[in-house]
């Protein structure tokens, strides 16, 4: 059964332009949740999603966005990228919807802002 | 706000030797779960163990178990027979209850362990 897949593994973008990432969950998971990482901050909730719903919103400025297909395949994105955004972004689904689910992660996504 | 916390940025360990990693968090709720999750060089974390907060009983996955202490709002990870592929950083992490028509918060995590496994 193949894991989490996160697209792109590393990118490098200038401050003010946007980026997408992208993320497919193992197959049957309808959740999906993006965080945040870096050394100063650690882990950080981003947002999650559930049947294409977003059911919860962690403490980012709008700039921070995604979506959910009906396929569970996810998106995030960053618009107006500042040097801070540089962090290691993380996904992880999860089979449903209760808190009690294990979560599982993948490999992350790596943005460097210049 | 729900806060973890955990005291030890790094813990050293002999190989076979037992290994404690301390957390503890705050909040107000009385039905939430706790996790340790696992990140090794490779990035991917996996779930090491989960204890949800209404069972007195601590959780135990074959060498891992936890000491949960609800009243002090403690909850640390106890490593035996410590292993070269333990070596990893190890986070603490809480999701309160979900809230009725809505989810639940993500994962707050602390700002993790680095376990280092002397051969």
């Amino acid at each position: 059964k193949a894991g989490v897949t996160q697209t792109p593994r590393y990118l490098i973008k200038t401050r003010g332009q946007q980026v997408t990432l992208s993320c497919s969950p193992i197959s049957g998971h309808r959740s999906v949740s993006w965080y945040q990482q870096t050394p100063g901050q650690g882990l950080q909730f981003l947002f999650e999603y559930f049947s294409e719903t977003q059911r919860n919103k962690g403490n980012f400025p709008g700039r921070f966005s995604g979506r959910q297909f009906s396929n569970s395949r996810s998106e995030m994105n960053v618009s107006t990228l500042e040097l801070g955004d540089s962090a290691l972004y993380l996904c992880a689904s999860s089979l449903g919807a209760s808190n009690t689910g294990e979560l599982f992660f993948g490999e992350g996504s790596r943005l460097t802002v210049l | 706000a729900q806060t973890v916390t955990q005291s030890q940025p790094e813990m050293s360990v002999q190989e076979a030797e037992t290994v404690t990693l301390s957390c503890t968090y705050d909040t107000s709720e009385s039905d939430y779960y706790l996790f340790w999750y696992k990140q090794p060089p490779s990035r991917q974390m996996i779930l090491v163990i989960r204890q949800e907060a209404y069972k007195q009983q601590n959780a135990t996955e074959n060498r891992f178990s936890v000491n949960f202490q609800k009243a002090a709002k403690s909850f640390s990870l106890k490593i035996s027979d410590s292993q070269l592929g333990d070596a990893a950083m190890y986070f603490c992490a809480y999701r309160g209850p979900t809230v009725l028509g809505g989810g639940a918060d993500g994962l707050t995590f602390g700002k993790g362990t680095h376990l280092i496994i002397q051969p």
